[in-house]
């Protein structure tokens, strides 16, 4: 139980281009989802939070109108990458926490590796 | 930042034998979780300790938490070539509204070999 399916698993896109990221909570509800980016060999760095009918809260520093999420149903949330450039190209992880699940245990998606041309 | 220390970076073993790593962090924690990524993978949750917890276990995992010192190590016996992978710890918050974000340490990177 408790499986994230995360799509595109990798994507390569032209600098300029949108390029929009899917998570799935495929087996429960997720009340709250997470985006996160990590770049080699480092670890992850929080971008936002979202809960399901409401904006997403984002970090210090990350870009409201660059990343948008979208956390439209208890299942779904998507990120874009608005007018991609290269500096953009990262490994980017979703995660989703449910109230009904393990408290505090985030399930996360396998990625998707980014890269901008 | 916000964000933990782990030690070692990199951490090279033979099959059969014991891994430690060790996290430091910053802040006062509600819980402190360990988690598995496999190259260019998502993470995996292996093990939560609450704060007002000192030790658990898990099948070959040990945790141990030390909040007076704002640390916690993994211990992984027997090892395995399936358990080369790094492992992050990662803190939850103990102020309001801050317990369901995670806060991931730097990482180690452990490496078993045959």
């Amino acid at each position: 139980g408790a499986v994230v399916s995360q799509h595109p698993s990798w994507v390569i896109c032209k600098s300029g281009t949108s390029v929009k990221i899917e998570c799935r909570s495929l087996d429960f509800q997720a009340t709250t989802m997470f985006w996160y980016r990590q770049f080699p060999k480092q670890s992850l760095m929080l971008m936002a939070t979202s809960n399901e009918g409401s904006k997403a809260t984002y970090e210090q520093g990350v870009e409201k109108d660059k990343f948008l999420i979208n956390h439209a149903s208890l299942t779904l949330s998507t990120l874009t990458v608005t007018s991609a450039h290269p500096e953009d190209s990262s490994f980017y992880i979703c995660s989703a926490s449910a109230q009904n699940l393990a408290k505090n245990i985030q399930y996360f998606g396998a990625g998707t590796r980014l890269s901008v041309l | 930042s916000q964000q933990g220390e782990e030690d070692p970076q990199a951490l090279s073993i033979q099959e059969g034998e014991n891994a430690t790593m060790n996290c430091s962090y910053k802040t006062s924690i509600n819980n402190l979780q360990w988690y598995r990524q496999n190259s260019g993978r998502g993470l995996v949750h292996l093990i939560l300790i609450r704060s007002n917890e000192r030790e658990k276990h898990s099948g070959r995992l040990r945790v141990t938490l030390d909040t007076s010192k704002k640390s916690s190590s993994l211990l992984i016996t027997a090892s395995r070539a399936a358990d080369t992978a790094s492992y992050f710890c990662a803190t939850a918050g103990a102020g309001a509204g801050t317990a369901s974000k995670l806060t991931f340490g730097t990482g180690t990177r452990l490496q078993v070999t045959l």
